[in-house]
């Protein structure tokens, strides 16, 4: 039982590249999120995917589009790198589903994301 | 939207000495608060929650107290050891389908031995 997995852990990109950030989670849960962690900003939620099927946006989805590609796989992309992006970014899952509230999150090993 | 803050932003205590975290939020329709601990370059942890009908809550070391009339919620750790070094984030959610979690900012403990 992996948890929440993520790939790639570190990447580099020169602005205006894209790239896409894999996450997947073994705990059948229903909500999956990204978030991006920033020094002295704590975690802020860029997309949030409720079920299989949907998505909606969080604090800073500028920049940013999401895929909920079936249960278990959410995935972030970035169409056009901004030095603006330059962060750590976290994958979680949650229980939650419109009859679970209340429901931790768990997260990834995150991806450091540099660019220049 | 909800804003949580979160203080302070570092704290250093003793090893031994408890440390208390405080954090505001401003929904007053939120009802779930999570604590989070961060060791240096890993993976946000959960290490204690607490819903809106609970006052008091305490798993070993750990207590999270909750004010719904103020809107403020705490957490304890007592005897401290130096393995409490961290960052602690704090969060509020509110019981809607999707769940979207606000963070604190943070707070760098530092357990001094």
């Amino acid at each position: 039982n992996a948890g929440v997995t993520q790939t790639p852990k570190f990447q580099v990109l020169k602005t205006g590249q894209s790239m896409t950030l894999q996450c997947a989670q073994d705990m059948n849960h229903n909500s999956m999120y990204w978030y991006r962690q920033d020094p002295g900003m704590g975690l802020r939620l860029i997309y949030y995917s409720a079920s299989e099927g949907t998505t909606d946006k969080g604090e800073v989805p500028n920049g940013y589009n999401v895929s909920r590609l079936n249960k278990r796989e959410f995935s972030l992309r970035l169409e056009s790198a901004a030095p603006s992006q330059t962060s750590v970014y976290f994958c979680a899952s949650s229980e939650a589903n419109h009859r679970i509230r209340n429901s931790p999150l768990h997260f990834g090993n995150g991806t450091r994301l540099t660019v220049t | 939207g909800e804003n949580v803050e979160q203080h302070p932003s570092t704290l250093s205590v003793q090893e031994g000495d408890s440390a208390v975290i405080k954090c505001t939020y401003s929904d007053s329709a939120s009802n779930y608060f999570p604590w989070y601990k961060q060791e240096l370059g890993k993976r946000p942890q959960l290490i204690i929650d607490i819903r809106s009908n609970v006052g008091e809550k305490k798993d070993q070391r750990i207590a999270v107290t909750l004010n719904k009339t103020a809107k403020h919620f705490s957490l304890h750790i007592t005897e401290t050891q130096p393995e409490d070094s961290a960052v602690y984030f704090c969060a509020a959610s509110k019981n809607n389908y999707g769940q979207n979690f606000v963070f604190g900012p943070g707070t760098r403990l530092s357990v001094l031995p």
